[in-house]
């Protein structure tokens, strides 16, 4: 089944321990995104990919890393969160402008 | 930044009746799509229509595209109390540099 998937779903943090949400897709996407939604401001992209070892800032880099060491997966790492950073993040994959979300992931820093 | 901005930011109908959700965006873009939101899932391609299209139909939904205008509406016909969920409009400025909005809350009441 063509999907992807995002792991946690749930975390619970605390300010300053490192954390990392993977994304995993396998539909052989070149281009995937990561965003985070908050109540009343939609989504909005923390950064995106459009290839294997290619990654560009979206609206709202600050406090995120990314990589994307193979085509499958684009792992988002808080490298310090801060409460803050509390949200709902989504990663997607398109191949042509259609993207594909993962389930999401509920990150709660206290 | 946002780009493109529903309206109404929540529509309650009933069941059978029509639900048109607007979205308005601010610069040129390749192409407009819409996206289905359940409360806390991924969201969900419904439908692409590209800058040089004028309209587009898929099974219950009709979209729009006024490029001078700079807006867009989302038409679901016939509507049914599944189709309660959240609705975004999203706008491709560069290539696959999304943009989506705050999203229209639909009800439909049974």
């Amino acid at each position: 089944e063509a999907q992807v998937t995002q792991n946690p779903r749930y975390l619970i943090t605390v300010t300053g321990k490192k954390l990392t949400v993977t994304c995993s897709q396998n539909m052989n996407h070149e281009y995937m995104s990561w965003y985070r939604q908050d109540p009343g401001l939609g989504l909005r992209q923390i950064y995106y990919s459009m290839n294997v070892e290619v990654t560009d800032k979206g609206d709202v880099p600050e406090g995120y890393k990314v990589s994307r060491k193979e085509k499958r997966n684009f792992p988002l790492i808080l490298e310090s969160p801060s409460p803050n950073q509390t949200s709902l993040y989504f990663c997607a994959s398109s191949l042509h402008n259609e993207q594909f979300f993962g389930p999401g992931t509920r990150l709660t820093v206290l | 930044s946002q780009q493109g901005e529903e309206d109404p930011q929540a529509l309650s109908i009933q069941e059978g009746e029509n639900a048109t959700m607007n979205c308005s965006y601010k610069t040129s873009i390749n192409n407009l799509q819409w996206y289905r939101q359940n409360s806390g899932r991924g969201l969900v391609h419904l439908i692409l229509i590209r800058s040089n299209e004028r309209e587009k139909h898929s099974g219950r939904l009709r979209v729009t595209l006024d490029t001078s205008k700079k807006s867009s509406s989302l038409l679901i016909t016939a509507s049914r109390a599944a189709d309660t969920a959240s609705y975004f409009c999203a706008t491709d400025e560069r290539n696959n540099d999304m943009r989506f909005g705050a999203g229209t809350r639909l009800t439909v009441k049974p």
